[in-house]
């Protein structure tokens, strides 16, 4: 079965460009979160979208957006690049958002580089 | 918000046991996780306590006590390929979020 699945990989952007990273959950789950992991730091939380709605916004600037398709991928859009936009985004899968819910898959990122 | 600590780096030798301290601060408990990342890759789950105690499973052992707001996972007879970075992550009541500690970086020497 195919994990989380994210793309690309890598990807180098200039300052002030605009970048779309993309995930496509586990087959079934219909959560999506996604966490930016700067070096040497755990990952923070940015977005959570259930059933193509946001259920949670985590302390990011409005340059940071997200959405969630009907097939329950899901894109996170990054406006005016700066520097310290450089990390890997993680993206995270669940069978749902429920609270008791611990079913968290993550995929291997993409690694982002602002230059 | 909450606040999460875990000692930055361990070193262990190969065969020996490991105690990963974690200590958080939270407005409503509702969950702590455990996941392994190395260099480069997704984390990966390990373990999940909402209930004081201690949860085994094989060679892993998650601990905790919601009193004191402190969970340790254990990892016994250390193989070189858990060098990695342990991450601890809580979450809140009435949140989806998952808030995570900076990470433990473990090194197992031979």
């Amino acid at each position: 079965d195919a994990g989380v699945t994210q793309s690309p990989t890598h990807l180098i952007k200039t300052r002030g460009q605009h970048v779309t990273l993309r995930c496509s959950p586990i087959s079934g789950h219909k959560s999506v979160s996604w966490y930016q992991q700067v070096l040497g730091q755990g990952p923070q939380f940015i977005f959570q979208y259930y059933e193509k709605e946001e259920r949670g916004r985590g302390n990011f600037p409005d340059r940071f957006s997200a959405r969630q398709f009907p097939n329950y991928s899901s894109e996170l859009n990054v406006n005016a690049l700066l520097l310290g936009d450089s990390a890997l985004y993680l993206c995270a899968s669940s069978l749902e958002a429920g609270l008791y819910n611990y079913g968290y898959t993550f995929g291997s990122g993409t690694r982002l580089t602002v230059v | 918000g909450q606040n999460i600590d875990q000692p930055t780096e361990m070193t262990a030798t190969e065969g020996a046991i490991v105690q990963i301290n974690c200590t958080y601060q939270t407005s409503g408990f509702n969950g702590l996780f455990w996941y392994q990342q190395h260099a480069g890759e997704a984390p990966t789950f390990l373990s999940y306590n909402v209930l004081d105690g201690l949860e085994e499973k094989g060679r892993f052992s998650s601990f905790l006590s919601r009193s004191k707001g402190y969970s340790y996972l254990l990892l016994k007879e250390l193989q070189m390929k858990d060098s990695a970075s342990y991450l601890c992550a809580v979450r809140a009541f009435n949140d989806y979020k998952l808030s995570f500690g900076a990470g433990t970086t473990v090194t197992v020497r031979a």
